[in-house]
């Protein structure tokens, strides 16, 4: 089956600064690649997400960036805020038939004011 | 909006006990998910189901079963609740190719 793999665990950024989070996944069929934050105590929230006939997507301060070839996508905020401080999980779906997403383990923001 | 709503924020159950944890979502989604979220694993896939009866096991299934009646509740069972099941349970519905949207979560505990 499909194994995402994400990078950092955890990561402090100073407000202002960028940050970026990194997930590789093993399946090459794989061809849907959403992210989700998690603030503390709520539900897993989508806030953006990739298929793999696009190679970038931004939406204001976020954008994802896909490699197909090399198997890997990144997070990359911009301007952090204070509320950006979250966990956020990448996915990726193989072309299975209820499209299950399998989850990278997580990466605990921390943007200091 | 879609909702997806989890019957119980916190539970807490005794070892042995069967636990039964309720997932109902509004939108009409064909998928439906539970996933079990633990420190440093992130979201592990337990069960989900594509169709009414239908069901297929994630990663961990495990000690667990589920039951998809109706289209639109998906029930998580521990036949035998024991104390390594003491976990955050994440239920989520999705539509074909789109993202999930997920429950609040059943912080579960057991003692």
């Amino acid at each position: 089956g499909e194994n995402v793999e994400q990078h950092p665990s955890t990561l402090s950024v100073q407000e202002g600064d960028s940050a970026v989070i990194k997930c590789t996944y093993s399946d090459s069929a794989s061809n849907y690649f959403p992210w989700y934050k998690q603030e503390l105590g709520k539900r897993p929230q989508l806030i953006i997400d990739i298929r793999s006939n696009v190679g970038e997507k931004k939406d204001q301060r976020i954008a994802v960036t896909l490699n197909k070839t090399a198997k890997h996508f990144s997070l990359h905020i911009t301007e952090t805020q204070p509320e950006d401080s979250a966990v956020y999980f990448c996915a990726a779906s193989t072309r299975t038939g209820a499209n299950n997403l399998f989850f990278g383990t997580g990466t605990r923001l921390t943007v200091i004011p | 909006d879609v909702k997806v709503t989890q019957s119980s924020r916190y539970l807490v159950k005794r070892t042995g006990e069967k636990v039964f944890l309720e997932c109902v979502q509004d939108m009409d989604h064909e998928n439906m998910f539970w996933y079990r979220q633990d420190p440093g694993l992130g979201l592990r896939l337990i069960y989900f189901s594509y169709d009414v009866k239908m069901k297929e096991k994630g990663d961990i299934p495990e000690g667990y079963s589920v039951s998809r009646e109706k289209k639109e509740r998906f029930s998580l069972i521990l036949e035998s609740a024991s104390t390594n099941q003491t976990s955050m349970y994440l239920c989520a519905s999705s539509f074909r190719l789109y993202g999930y949207t997920f429950g609040s979560g059943t912080r579960l505990t057991v003692v």
